[in-house]
């Protein structure tokens, strides 16, 4: 299994601003994923970030907007730029270990005014 | 594109009771099938790991099916308690090491004394 935790556990930011979330992990994994859960909707996949090279972002996400770092095998940044309230939501942190099973941080809870 | 639909939305029942929850997605060319645990604002835990090749797989009072060709699985919880109380989503991973999950829309549950 793989622990994940995650700062800040939650912020309230104004409009305009950006908020970077941190992810580390307890072991070395080769990809790390961040999504996005809405209010009242299931997980959102924004973007899958390996070690060592760009992150590969889904379909209506764009690094602009989310910027991610990757500095090594057990840490990640996901940045939310320029924030509007409709960027308010739980970001999640994921890795996959083991080769096969999904392990999920605790989420940062974010409120953009 | 995979599509991944749980029924019901919601569940009320008494504790005690056993209770089973559907999950079906359209393409049957999965790698696994997981099913999570969230409570409310938080992340996700992870319950149970089905491979593409298994049919069933048990931990505790929860077990859970996989039938690949129908495009169906089921978790089952035996002997329901009010801590059992949360949302339960399921998440299938596409063929492919670098495939991602795709979550189901989730269903509430509320064990009542």
């Amino acid at each position: 299994s793989a622990v994940i935790s995650q700062k800040p556990s939650r912020d309230i930011c104004q409009r305009g601003t950006s908020l970077t979330i941190q992810c580390q992990v307890d072991s070395q994994v080769t990809m790390m994923f961040w999504y996005r859960q809405q209010p009242g909707q299931s997980l959102t996949l924004i973007a899958t970030a390996n070690q060592g090279s760009e992150a590969t972002y889904e379909s209506g996400f764009v690094i602009d907007k989310f910027p991610i770092s990757r500095p090594n095998l057990t840490f990640s940044t996901l940045t939310v730029s320029n924030m509007s309230p409709e960027d308010s939501s739980i970001y999640l942190c994921s890795v996959r270990a083991g080769g096969n099973e999904q392990f999920f941080g605790p989420g940062t809870r974010l409120t953009v005014l | 594109k995979q599509e991944v639909t749980q029924i019901p939305a919601a569940l009320s029942v008494p504790e005690g009771e056993n209770l089973v929850l559907n999950c079906s997605f359209t393409d049957s060319a999965i790698y696994n099938l997981q099913w999570f645990r969230q409570d409310p604002g938080k992340g996700l835990t992870s319950l149970l790991l089905i491979q593409s090749s298994q049919r069933e797989q048990t931990s505790g009072r929860l077990n859970a099916s996989l039938d690949k060709s129908s495009g169906r699985s089921t978790l089952y919880i035996a002997a329901s308690q009010p801590g059992d109380s949360a949302t339960y989503l399921c998440a299938v991973r596409g063929t492919g090491t670098a495939s991602k999950l795709t979550f189901g829309t989730g269903t509430r549950l509320q064990v009542t004394l």
